[in-house]
């Protein structure tokens, strides 16, 4: 089955960037994810890339692929208190399914 | 847009009771829904896919009789828990996508207590 590897904490001072990382087994893949979770809560979109990408930015976020080491990083510049959350990285494979990484709680300290 | 309804949020119920968790899609016509199961501190595990007038397609290990999946229209799918038992407890959430490769969008989830 498809495979999602995450390191689990991560600990930020307020204003510095955060990095996380993620990597998966499946080729294939068409889209990469990342998702927020909150305490309590469900999954929040935050960006994703397409798989023939290196590289997407959106305002705070900066997603990196490395489709030949089959590695994904969320970078979170200026963190916030926020930004406090479990992030996950998710593959996209067969029939729109999702394969989801362990999660990468991120805390960030004010 | 893309906002996905998930209710009840929280429900704290008898053992053998069933309980019926609804999914969805606000404003977006939901082809495909997802069930998962989250345990504390860890990730999702999908349950099943239910593509809307079909029968849901339940991953390995996972009972259909157990956990039975209505999609009956493209903004609604349900999940029933029948006759629940607390190693049932646990946070259920549902996501939706529409047609084609689009990136899933997720409820609030359910947190289900079985005493």
């Amino acid at each position: 089955g498809e495979d999602v590897e995450q390191s689990l904490f991560l600990s930020v001072r307020e204003g510095d960037s955060s990095v996380i990382n993620c990597t998966y087994t499946d080729s294939s893949s068409t889209y990469l994810y990342w998702y927020k979770q909150e305490p309590g809560a469900g999954l929040q979109l935050l960006t994703y890339i397409f798989s023939n990408m290196d590289m997407k930015q959106d305002q705070r976020l900066t997603v990196l692929l490395n489709k030949k080491d089959k590695h994904l990083s969320l970078r979170i510049a200026d963190t916030q208190t926020g930004d406090s959350a479990i992030y996950f990285c998710a593959d996209g494979y067969g029939n729109n399914r999702l394969a989801f990484g362990k999660g990468n709680q991120v805390v960030v300290i004010p | 847009g893309a906002v996905v309804s998930q209710h009840p949020s929280w429900v704290i119920c008898k053992s053998g009771t069933s309980v019926k968790i609804e999914c969805r899609s606000l404003d977006f016509q939901a082809t495909t829904m997802f069930w998962y199961r989250q345990f504390p501190k860890q990730s999702l595990m999908l349950m099943a896919t239910s593509n809307e007038g079909s029968k849901a397609t339940y991953e390995q290990g996972v009972e259909k009789d157990k956990f039975l999946i209505n999609h009956a229209s493209l903004t609604l799918s349900t999940l029933t828990v029948t006759s629940a038992h607390p190693e049932d407890s646990s946070f259920y959430i549902c996501s939706a996508t529409s047609v084609g490769a689009q990136p899933q969008h997720f409820g609030d989830g359910t947190r289900l207590s079985i005493l």
